[in-house]
């Protein structure tokens, strides 16, 4: 099974600032990487699919890259509306995983 | 698009409860399923996927032989039957469909959640 990684687990940063998540595959899962935002007591929507999609609807202030195994979600400038919790999840291979998740909050 | 769970509630360990979901907005038949959860306050755990046709199913090894995951495409329905449930089960069951895009997939537009509660 494909373990996933994220780091850091929480982060505080401010309004405006750029913001890079990490997130580490256990084997290379080329680009099958999805990454997600989650708001407290809401179901999680999909950012970025295969690794660097923009999901439509999304701010383009969302980015994601990488490939194999590394991969990143930047924001390039946070916004109130971003303090949540982001997860990565590979779909490569059944069992599907996520990470396990990285809590932005308001410094 | 829309997704809405049902019934979720409390049962005691090594009780059953069947989970619903409702579809709406899309053409049901032909996407591909899932079954995420989220114990409290903790991180997502991907459950069990089904096929269109209900053909090929796929579930996380902490629930095979437990949970059957099945879809009735004429009422646009998922359902996830669980049995003998135990503590560990207890989390909000959103269910999602699959989208595609040529080699890749991810999970969109979600439901909102229903919550299910293992405990004597």
């Amino acid at each position: 099974d494909i373990q996933m990684t994220q780091s850091p687990s929480s982060l505080s940063a401010s309004v405006g600032d750029r913001v890079t998540i990490t997130c580490r595959a256990s084997q290379s899962i080329a680009t099958y990487l999805n990454w997600y935002q989650q708001k407290p007591g809401k179901a999680p929507k999909v950012l970025i699919y295969a690794a660097f999609g923009l999901q439509s609807g999304v701010p383009s202030r969302f980015s994601g890259s990488g490939s194999g195994t590394d991969f990143t979600l930047t924001i390039s400038s946070l916004q109130p509306e971003d303090f949540a919790t982001y997860y990565c999840q590979q779909s490569s291979s059944v069992p599907y995983s996520f990470g396990q998740g990285t809590k932005l909050e308001i410094k | 698009v829309q997704l809405v769970e049902s019934g979720g509630g409390l049962v005691h360990p090594g009780g059953s409860l069947r989970l619903s979901c409702a579809a709406s907005g899309f053409t049901f038949s032909s996407y591909w399923l899932t079954w995420v959860r989220q114990a409290p306050g903790k991180g997502l755990e991907w459950v069990a996927n089904i096929r269109q046709d209900g053909s090929e199913k796929y579930y996380v090894d902490s629930v095979k032989g437990r949970f059957t995951i099945s879809r009735d495409n004429a009422k646009n329905s998922l359902y996830l039957q669980m049995n003998s449930l135990r503590a560990e089960d207890t989390a909000v069951y959103y269910c999602a469909r699959v989208a595609v895009l040529e080699w890749t997939n991810w999970f969109d537009p979600w439901g909102q959640g229903t919550l299910v509660t293992v405990s004597s």
